[in-house]
């Protein structure tokens, strides 16, 4: 039961490049989520997907975006990355009580 | 709109002392609370829940929280800690109705010292 998977692990970008972070659920929830995580600042939601087919923004969309291709996976995408955006990403899904599984993280540095 | 409030960034203890980490929510609508620890290095875990009924909910490692709707509370305690408890601890609320946003705290990072 692998619960949700995160890739990759790490990852170093160049400020400008782009990169797509792949998130998977095993677990047939319909809402799926994408936070960072700073020092000091907790978890603070990027975008969100109540169910298939939607998707809405968070506390800190700007620079990002995301695609729900399926009930399975969400994935989050920097078209252009920037210093700012050095953080741990988490993405979560949801049962129907709320109650969130995370993966693993992504520590993704922008230099 | 929900937003949650943790009331102290850090909170060291000795070994075996009590400990109480507080976390206050607010909310237009019912509520779903959440504690989740983060050890270092990994991912969110839930630790204990409120959905309905008792106000006093349990963890399998000794932690309890209560909530508390007057006060809007929903303060976590362990009467004996020990050293693996250290952790980052956060709160998080949602609303009740399924696929509600889940918004969390700033953390609380416990540390327990021998």
């Amino acid at each position: 039961n692998a619960g949700v998977t995160q890739t990759p692990k790490f990852q170093v970008l160049k400020t400008g490049q782009s990169m797509t972070l792949q998130c998977a659920q095993d677990m047939n929830h319909n809402s799926m989520y994408w936070y960072r995580q700073d020092p000091g600042m907790g978890l603070r939601l990027i975008y969100y997907s109540a169910s298939e087919g939607t998707t809405d923004k968070g506390e800190v969309p700007n620079g990002y975006n995301v695609s729900r291709l399926n009930k399975r996976e969400f994935s989050l995408r920097l078209e252009s990355a920037a210093p700012s955006q050095t953080s741990v990403y988490f993405c979560a899904s949801t049962r129907w009580s709320n109650e969130a599984f995370f993966g693993q993280g992504t520590r993704l540095t922008v230099v | 709109a929900q937003s949650v409030t943790q009331l102290d960034s850090q909170v060291p203890v000795f070994e075996e002392a009590p400990v109480e980490l507080r976390c206050n929510y607010s909310s237009s609508v019912s509520v779903y609370l959440f504690w989740y620890v983060q050890y270092p290095n990994q991912g969110l875990q839930l630790l204990l829940k409120y959905l309905s009924g008792s106000t006093l909910v349990e963890s399998i490692n000794g932690f309890e929280a209560e909530f508390n709707k007057s006060q809007t509370s929903f303060h976590l305690r362990k009467p004996s800690v020990h050293i693996s408890d250290t952790a980052e601890y956060f709160c998080a609320v949602s609303g009740e109705t399924s696929g509600s946003r889940l918004t969390f705290g700033e953390g609380t990072q416990l540390t327990v010292n021998p």
